[in-house]
């Protein structure tokens, strides 16, 4: 069965370093989702792509947060430089289209620790 | 910000027990869904229940939403190990279907044996 993937599964880094997240959705979804899951937590929504394009950055800190999907297939997530209160697990997702009745299919996510 | 707030925030129960939650919304939805997320692990889709449905079945899982009260619960039946995880509902507000899923903060269900 097809899945997402992302990597690195882990990343400890130093705040004020630059740090960046891969994610290759599921070959076909045109849509490509980034959340941020805080500890105890639900995810919550940081970009939305639809192929290349943005639809949905409002919960992006884009003072130090930026990300790409520039062929509409995987995507990139960077945060320079990172503060302490990044710490979270960073979940890439994607689905067919978009519609809010489909399945969004999670990758495993990045588990960021900033010290 | 987070529109679904599930309770309770933890449940501990045996196996073969019923295990229910509920998730509780502020205004109104396109759709509810529920997932699971294993311990640091991404999250899995298990239903999905329209505004204009009532009752859902699949598997040992049953959702009800009830619009009038802004509320959905999920119910697992007969218990088994696997099934801890936590489990945590998510809104489609408006009444289109375009727009960002919305997550609660989710219920931890412990299943012992």
């Amino acid at each position: 069965e097809a899945e997402v993937a992302q990597s690195p599964r882990y990343k400890i880094t130093e705040k004020s370093q630059a740090v960046a997240f891969w994610c290759d959705p599921i070959s076909g979804h045109a849509t490509l989702y980034w959340y941020r899951q805080i500890l105890g937590q639900g995810p919550e929504l940081l970009v939305q792509f639809q192929d290349e394009s943005v639809v949905d950055d409002s919960q992006l800190p884009k003072d130090r947060f930026s990300a790409e999907r520039l062929k509409g297939v995987d995507s990139t997530l960077k945060i320079q430089p990172a503060e302490l209160g990044d710490s979270a697990m960073y979940l890439c997702a994607s689905s067919l289209a978009g519609l809010t009745q489909e399945t969004q299919y999670f990758g495993p996510g990045t588990r960021l620790l900033v010290l | 910000s987070q529109q679904g707030e599930e309770d309770p925030q933890a449940l501990s129960i045996q196996e073969g027990e019923n295990a229910t939650m509920n998730c509780s919304y502020k205004t109104s939805i396109n759709n509810l869904q529920w997932y699971r997320q294993n311990s640091g692990r991404g999250l899995v889709h298990l239903i999905l229940i329209r505004s204009n449905e009532r009752e859902k079945h699949s598997g040992r899982l049953r959702v009800t939403l009830d619009t009038s009260k802004k509320s959905s619960s999920l119910l697992i039946t007969a218990s088994r190990a696997a099934d801890t995880a936590s489990y945590f509902c998510a809104t489609a507000p408006g009444a289109d279907s375009w727009g960002k899923l919305q997550f609660g903060a989710g219920t931890q269900v412990v299943v012992t044996p």
